[in-house]
């Protein structure tokens, strides 16, 4: 157990639908990671926020959008589904922002029919 | 030239047997090398990493080999078991890269160690 949560573990939905995914990062970590990994594309960094502030960005869609929380979880919010969409969302923490020795989470595994 | 490259895609080897999985990089600004282990329905998990000022680094059964003008890095892993089977990605991340400096994975081997 990494120390990372992440709800829902699973989730189905219909395209065009809009739906969001939590996180919390393990206790001391400021930093949060989000990963879509799928079986083509492999595991693809999304986006990163340190102490609520974006950090770095990576392939992430303009139909997705993230936020960290004072409490420090974070949210990735996932609008205009499309069948592509459907993949594994992993969410990783660090207890700095240099991105070393990130810790993930379990997963939230979308399907969107 | 952000790309890392990894191969065989997947892997099959006896109990006892000393798989080796291969990762190849381009960017030189790279300075930080994890190899992650993931199982079915889990998350992946850091599993041993090395900077490129070592050539070696050993973790019990794990070995990172770096060759660092070849731009390369390998996994091994001594007297393999069956609970070794897995998925492991290789990834690589520029230190100083700033918002830049995101780990890139490697595509993943699918490693399954008969009994």
């Amino acid at each position: 157990d990494s120390g990372v949560t992440q709800t829902p573990k699973h989730l189905i939905t219909a395209t065009g639908q809009r739906v969001t995914l939590r996180c919390s990062p393990r206790s001391g970590d400021l930093s949060v990671y989000w990963y879509q990994q799928s079986l083509d594309q492999g595991l693809q960094f999304l986006i990163q926020y340190y102490n609520g502030e974006e950090r770095a960005k990576g392939n992430i869609l303009e139909r997705f959008s993230a936020q960290q929380f004072p409490d420090l979880h974070s949210e990735l919010n996932l609008s205009s589904l499309e069948l592509g969409d459907s993949a594994l969302y992993f969410c990783a923490s660090s207890v700095d922002g240099f991105q070393e020795t990130q810790y993930f989470g379990p997963g939230t595994r979308l399907l969107v029919l | 030239q952000q790309q890392v490259k990894q191969s065989p895609q997947s892997l099959i080897v006896q109990k006892g047997g000393i798989p080796i999985i291969n990762c190849a990089y381009e960017n030189t600004a790279f300075d930080y090398f994890p190899w992650y282990q993931q199982f079915p329905g889990k998350g992946p998990a850091l599993l041993i990493a090395i900077r490129p000022d070592v050539s070696e680094k050993k973790e019990g059964r794990f070995t990172i080999s770096f060759n660092k003008s070849a731009k390369q890095f390998s996994l091994h892993i001594m007297d393999s078991q069956p609970g070794d089977s897995a998925t492991y990605f290789c990834a690589a991340s520029n230190r100083r890269g700033g918002s830049q400096g995101n780990l890139i994975f490697g595509k993943g081997t699918k490693l399954s160690v008969k009994p």
